[in-house]
């Protein structure tokens, strides 16, 4: 089955403990992304990267470092985490087709985060 | 940067009937991609529909149709004979034409009244 998969999918830390979350998916896709949802602004992201070892900053990377060392696999890392950084995660991705229908993303089923 | 904006923040529908959800975006660019997703209480992202900027006809995927109006901006998503499934976030989205950059609008809750 053709997935995103992200783990935990709930995280309640303390501030300043670096957390990892993980994103894996199983469909060769080059493109792969991180996003927050935040209550009245939508999903911005943070991340992205076009293939391994390439990655580029989206809307809101402050705070947030990613790696690509591997096609499948995209953590988004939090080295210190802070309040204001308690959000809803969403890992996605998708194929470098030159179609609409190939940038379809595919999301993961979200990470609840909660840092106090 | 792009930017999406969805006026509704929220909507209603009765059940059976026909329901239009607004986005307008706003570039520079002449070739990119848009889409709609729904977002359900189980906060899955699922993609609803897409088009493709250089594309004069609008898309359709069954009960979902867009108005895509380029020289406007705007890409407006239409739902016929609503269902109570149809309940959630709609979220507008561009896409730059190359790259993986995505922007998104605030969202649209939209409730099917029985």
């Amino acid at each position: 089955e053709a997935q995103v998969t992200q783990n935990p999918r709930y995280l309640i830390t303390v501030t300043g403990k670096k957390l990892t979350v993980t994103c894996s998916q199983n469909m060769n896709h080059e493109y792969m992304s991180w996003y927050r949802q935040d209550p009245g602004l939508g999903l911005r992201q943070i991340y992205y990267s076009m293939n391994v070892e390439v990655t580029d900053k989206g809307d809101v990377p402050e705070g947030y470092k990613v790696s690509r060392k591997e096609k499948r696999n995209f953590p988004l890392i939090l080295e210190s985490p802070s309040p204001n950084q308690t959000s809803l995660y969403f890992c996605a991705s998708s194929s470098a087709g030159y179609r609409a229908s190939s940038y379809e993303q595919y999301f993961g089923p979200g990470t609840r985060l909660t840092v106090t | 940067a792009q930017t999406v904006t969805q006026s509704q923040p929220e909507m209603s529908v009765q059940e059976a009937e026909t329901v239009t959800l607004s986005c307008t975006y706003d570039t520079s660019e002449s070739d990119y991609y848009l889409f709609w997703y729904k977002q359900p209480p189980s906060r899955q992202m699922i993609l609803v529909i897409r088009q493709e900027a250089y594309k004069q006809q609008n898309a359709t995927e069954n009960r979902f149709s867009v108005n895509f109006q380029k020289a406007a901006k705007s890409f407006s998503l239409k739902i016929s004979d609503s269902q109570l499934g149809d309940a959630a976030m709609y979220f507008c989205a561009y896409r730059r034409y190359t790259g993986n950059q995505f922007y998104f609008g605030t969202g649209t809750s939209l409730t099917v009244i029985p």
